[in-house]
């Protein structure tokens, strides 16, 4: 089945130690999104590429970066976890821009020790 | 800015029916969304209204009066799986000039025996 596919499912890191969490995915979608999403909260929009052109919110912090190397990958880099980053992320994909529905990979829960 | 309200919290038994409003405040419109999420799980599509009216998708219907900024999800013949948080989402131009999902605070349905 095409999937969105998010690796690691949970993720624990300390306070400051950089972590990368990855997704994938097998629909040939051209846009890929990176939501946060903190405990009975809505998700919140961090960036998305399509193809390759990388397009970022205008409050998502420097800490977050992200990388897509080709369609099928894209990384969410943290570059100095706080404790406040502590969430769910969620990757995301549509086919295109409009009124496309966005498939959900089952997201990463990180952990800031 | 962006606002979309829901309520917090909606109860209801088995077999009943339920109807979780969305009220929003956008500088762009493009459309109104519905997305489901379980508890730990990824938020997954479940209808969406473009045009003002009614969309019946087997026991979900989504409604949309863009005069009114006023949408609602009817859930019909409520099953214990029911049980999870629903997202209203708007289509809105973002800072960058592409269409993008901004996500309501959610409800949380509680389905009893």
């Amino acid at each position: 089945d095409a999937m969105v596919i998010q690796n690691p499912r949970y993720q624990v890191t300390q306070f400051g130690k950089p972590v990368t969490l990855s997704c994938s995915q097998t629909l040939n979608h051209n846009v890929m999104y990176w939501y946060q999403q903190k405990s009975s909260q809505a998700p919140k929009l961090l960036f998305h590429y399509y193809d390759k052109d990388f397009n970022n919110e205008a409050d998502t912090p420097d800490n977050f970066q992200s990388r897509r190397p080709n369609t099928s990958f894209c990384f969410l880099d943290i570059r100095s976890p706080g404790l406040g980053d502590a969430a769910m992320y969620l990757c995301a994909t549509s086919r295109d821009y409009g009124p496309q529905r966005q498939f959900f990979g089952p997201g990463t829960r990180l952990t800031v020790l | 800015g962006q606002s979309l309200e829901q309520p917090s919290e909606v109860t209801a038994v088995e077999g009943a029916i339920v109807q979780i409003n969305c009220t929003y405040q956008t500088s762009g419109f493009y459309g109104l969304s519905w997305y489901q999420q379980h508890d730990g799980g990824a938020p997954t599509f479940l209808s969406y209204n473009g045009l003002d009216g009614l969309e019946e998708t087997g026991r979900f219907s989504s409604f949309l009066s863009r005069s009114d900024s006023y949408g609602y999800l009817l859930l019909q013949e409520l099953q214990m799986k029911d049980s999870a948080s629903y997202f209203c989402a708007v289509r809105d131009r973002g800072n960058t000039g592409f269409q993008k999902l901004v996500f309501g605070t959610g409800t949380r349905l509680l389905v009893s025996p």
